[in-house]
């Protein structure tokens, strides 16, 4: 398998500029997390996709925030109006039950995508 | 209330020598799944090795191997024969009957030559 891959893996962008991130998954997990990570702290959770649809969305996730997977493969992430509170490390994992490793279906993760507001 | 803590902030160990990262977890759940997952300066999440909550043997995966102390809480990651390469931060993270997982504020290890 090809790991999970995130685009850009860098991105600097003015406040309130709107951005957007793409995450592949592995190919045939049928699910997809979005986490943020910010200096120092692990990662929180955002939310999550099994296939299409969006199940489950953390408090954190702003009406700022948005995230589609359309197709039930990849997904994008968009901040729109960016604000200087919203530079972090934006991880995105993917699994699947049917590979669970020795029970409970294990999480693999991307390199991310490091979002600076300036 | 925090559900993953890990008091370590940053540990420091010689190389070839073993190690243990400290967790302790916060659940009332009787089915849960613990996690230890390396992140490098690169800054992608590696997983490393997994434990059940009903799972009664202590999880291993080649030179990591899991602590699981599951009247106390804690879910301790033990590193052997420490190598150059192990230098990263390091999170434990749970997964309660949801699709989330919480994971604690890492700790960071240090191989010293």
């Amino acid at each position: 398998d090809t790991g999970v891959s995130q685009d850009p893996r860098h991105k600097i962008t003015k406040r309130g500029q709107n951005v957007t991130f793409r995450c592949d998954p592995i190919s045939e997990h049928n699910r997809l997390y979005w986490y943020r990570q910010t200096l120092g702290q692990g990662p929180e959770f955002l939310t999550y996709f099994q296939n299409e649809a969006q199940l489950e969305k953390s408090r954190l996730l702003s009406d700022r925030f948005s995230a589609e997977r359309p197709k039930g493969s990849f997904s994008t992430l968009e901040i729109q109006r960016t604000e200087q509170g919203d530079s972090a490390m934006y991880l995105c994992a993917s699994s699947s039950p049917g590979r669970a490793h020795k029970g409970r279906d294990t999480q693999y993760f991307g390199p991310g995508t490091r979002l600076t507001v300036l | 209330a925090q559900k993953i803590t890990q008091t370590q902030p940053g540990m420091f160990v010689q190389e070839k020598e073993a190690v243990t990262l400290d967790c302790t977890y916060d659940t009332s759940d009787q089915s849960y799944g613990l996690f230890w997952y390396k992140q490098p300066s690169s800054g992608e999440m590696i997983f490393l090795i997994y434990q059940g909550s009903y799972d009664e043997q202590n999880a291993t995966e080649g030179r990591y191997s899991l602590n699981f102390q599951k009247a106390r809480k804690s879910a301790n990651l033990v590193i052997s024969a420490s190598q150059l390469g192990d230098s990263a931060m390091y999170f434990c993270a749970m997964r309660e009957g949801g699709n989330d997982m919480r994971f604690g504020a890492g700790t960071r290890l240090t191989v010293k030559p």
